[in-house]
């Protein structure tokens, strides 16, 4: 059957560290995947999205990754900051862009 | 800026009551999406709409319809609303992927509570 999964569902780290965040899929053949923020009480807000022929995104301090074969994305947030901490979401291409499958979330809290 | 805005923000009803969800965006966008997100299951697709007047099922249709009359409004329809449809549900709309844009933009939500 066809799943989405995202690391554990509460990811805790110090600020000013490195929060490496997964999703992880199985029986999906998206050609994108896109990352959402979601903060309590509000819709996702988008932040990236990668191809499948493309290994790496950035944006200022995010950074994406996108492996095919091992049906994975990384969302890494460098230098984290206590504002950064919300709910991300991945979602998977499931009709080349029109429209998308989201992963269970993960909540990131970045302590001070 | 995009906007998309849903009708209520919180909404009580009864179990058997006919609910009506509304959603606008101002931004000229092809598709548009209804979900809803409950803890633990995450944001599940229940309809979306390419084009005025077109629908497709998403993941979990049963016991909601939709309506788009005019392209910048996409409205959700509990026929006979039931308890086990309590639940965040979140309008979000995209332009056309032929464009090569694919980003959602979504709604503030409307909590609904049946009674």
């Amino acid at each position: 059957s066809q799943k989405i999964e995202q690391n554990s569902e509460a990811l805790n780290i110090q600020e000013g560290k490195t929060a490496t965040l997964t999703c992880n899929y199985t029986n999906y053949s998206p050609a994108y995947l896109q990352w959402y923020r979601q903060d309590p009480g509000r819709g996702p807000v988008f932040l990236l999205l990668i191809r499948e022929n493309e290994k790496e995104k950035r944006k200022e301090r995010l950074k994406v990754t996108f492996d095919t074969t091992l049906k994975q994305s990384l969302f890494h947030i460098t230098a984290s900051q206590p504002a950064d901490s919300a709910t991300y979401l991945c979602a998977l291409d499931r009709e080349y862009g029109q429209n998308f499958v989201f992963g269970p979330g993960t909540r990131l809290s970045v302590l001070p | 800026d995009v906007k998309v805005t849903q009708s209520s923000r919180y909404l009580v009803k009864r179990t058997g009551e006919k609910v009506f969800l509304e959603c606008v965006q101002d931004m000229d966008h092809e598709n548009m999406f209804w979900y809803r997100q409950d803890p633990g299951l995450g944001l599940r697709l229940i309809y979306f709409s390419y084009d005025v007047k077109m629908k497709e099922k998403g993941d979990i249709p049963e016991g909601y319809s939709v309506s788009r009359e005019k392209k910048e409004r996409f409205s959700l329809i509990l026929e006979s609303a039931s308890t086990n449809q309590t639940s965040m549900y979140l309008c979000a709309s995209s332009l056309d992927a032929v464009q090569g844009l694919y980003e959602q933009y979504f709604g503030p939500g409307t909590r609904l509570t049946v009674t």
